[in-house]
């Protein structure tokens, strides 16, 4: 099993941009998530899915789009970038919510 | 608010000892503790995890005891070795919260050789 996977894993963007940030998971787990990590600030949920069809907003949703068609790929999309959306992205995700979460290995983002 | 943290930001150890890394919570609501470690340039990674209903569990090299009372969670880590250098975070899960985990700030270890 690969595991989570996520792709790309360094992006620069210029302020105004969309792009999206993809995840799969090849374990067949229903929860999936988004998280932004900063330095000093930890790991902030962006958003999250607890299966396919369902998603719903963490801590930071602001600014960021997601969708989860199928159980596999849960994919996050910026809309219009802005520099304070400069950091490392990573998706996480268990067989089910607050259950141990496996990681992928991060997205760094810059955005100029 | 109610949050998970960390009592120290840095620790360093030298190559043999052993180590450990502090946590404390204040949410009597969380049943579920998790320890993560997280190397440069990498996602966290799964060390070790412990449910409310015990006080301690042993991994390999790696203990975690969980003291209720005090709303305090520790690492610890046997012969601590170079590869072991990383920042290690505590994760808690509140059912009043709606389940989802919380993470700590982080404490980086520094192993010297």
């Amino acid at each position: 099993n690969a595991g989570v996977t996520q792709t790309p894993k360094f992006q620069v963007l210029k302020t105004g941009q969309s792009m999206t940030l993809q995840c799969a998971q090849d374990m067949n787990h229903e929860y999936m998530s988004w998280y932004r990590q900063d330095p000093g600030m930890g790991l902030r949920l962006i958003h999250y899915s607890v299966g396919a069809g369902i998603t719903d907003q963490g801590e930071v949703p602001n600014g960021y789009n997601v969708s989860r068609s199928t159980t596999e790929d849960f994919p996050l999309r910026l809309l219009s970038a802005a520099p304070s959306q400069t950091s490392v992205y990573f998706c996480a995700s268990s067989r089910e919510g607050g259950e141990k979460l496996f990681f992928g290995s991060g997205t760094q983002l810059s955005v100029l | 608010g109610e949050s998970v943290g960390l009592h120290l930001p840095t620790l360093s150890v030298q190559e043999g000892d052993n180590s450990i890394i502090n946590c404390a919570y204040s949410n009597s609501a969380s049943d579920y503790f998790i320890w993560y470690k997280q190397e440069s340039g990498k996602g966290p990674q799964f060390i070790i995890d412990i449910r409310s209903n015990m006080d301690k569990r042993q991994g390999q090299r790696v203990t975690v005891l969980l003291n209720k009372t005090v709303k305090h969670l520790s690492l610890q880590i046997a012969a601590t070795q170079p590869g072991d250098s990383a920042v290690y975070f505590c994760a808690e899960r509140a059912y009043n919260q709606g389940g989802k985990l919380i993470f700590g700030q982080g404490t980086e270890l520094s192993v010297k050789p």
